[in-house]
């Protein structure tokens, strides 16, 4: 089983639409837990950090069950611009040090 | 201006070459990183460094070799390059490998073809 688990899509929605992602994570011991967004052929940058009790920025919500093991981000009101890769980043300790894994990433079209 | 800076952006070589990629971050960040972001998009570490110190090494081949020659810098030396090495490499930094919820800021990245 890979450490982090992301559905690739691509997840084709039109304009308006509220599209959500989900990703499950193996290792309970992870301590934090972000979602990035990756433009084609660009690098990754940050769009959120995820936090238990569930976080909002704008249209984006990100929350965390910790007992299933999953994140997920839901988009609302999906505008052209979010077209893009949502990675799902989960930080873990080993060894007394953290690693970022990435998921594979979850591919969103936002059609007009 | 920019945070997390690569050269060079686009790399083609031969097989069998050796080659480097160079990575600064003007940020101020004790840890810095290497990913690899292969064809399927999978990005997965390879290296990270704190403070200049070997922290993380991933089972990469030995033909791979980091050097970080100050906290800001963090160099890629590959040798005897093959057709899997064929890639993009991020570089990224945060501010401090110890703290679980630090944000990563990437490079532009470098696309390495090995023909």
């Amino acid at each position: 089983r890979k450490e982090v688990e992301q559905d690739p899509g691509p997840f084709n929605v039109p304009e308006g639409a509220t599209v959500a992602f989900n990703c499950t994570y193996s290792n309970s011991a992870s301590q934090s837990f972000f979602w990035y967004r990756q433009d084609c052929r660009k690098e990754p940058k940050l769009l959120m950090s995820v936090y238990s009790s569930g976080n909002e920025d704008g249209r984006f919500t990100a929350q965390l069950n910790r007992a299933s093991q999953y994140i997920s981000l839901l988009i609302r009101d999906s505008k052209l611009s979010d077209s893009a890769t949502y990675l799902c980043v989960v930080n873990t300790a080993t060894s007394g040090t953290y690693k970022y894994i990435f998921g594979t990433g979850t591919r969103l079209k936002v059609l007009a | 201006d920019t945070a997390v800076s690569q050269t060079p952006k686009y790399l083609v070589t031969q097989m069998g070459n050796d080659k480097s990629i160079k990575c600064e971050q003007n940020l101020g960040h004790d840890t810095m990183y290497w990913y690899k972001q292969d064809s399927k998009k999978f990005l997965k570490i390879m290296f990270s460094y704190n403070n200049k110190e070997l922290i993380i090494n991933e089972t990469v081949p030995n033909r791979f070799s980091p050097k970080s020659p100050d906290k800001a810098h963090l160099n890629l030396h590959i040798n005897s390059l093959e057709l899997g090495d064929s890639a993009v490499y991020f570089c990224a930094s945060s501010q401090d490998l110890n703290r679980e919820s630090d944000e990563q800021f990437f490079g532009p990245g470098t696309r390495l073809t090995v023909l």
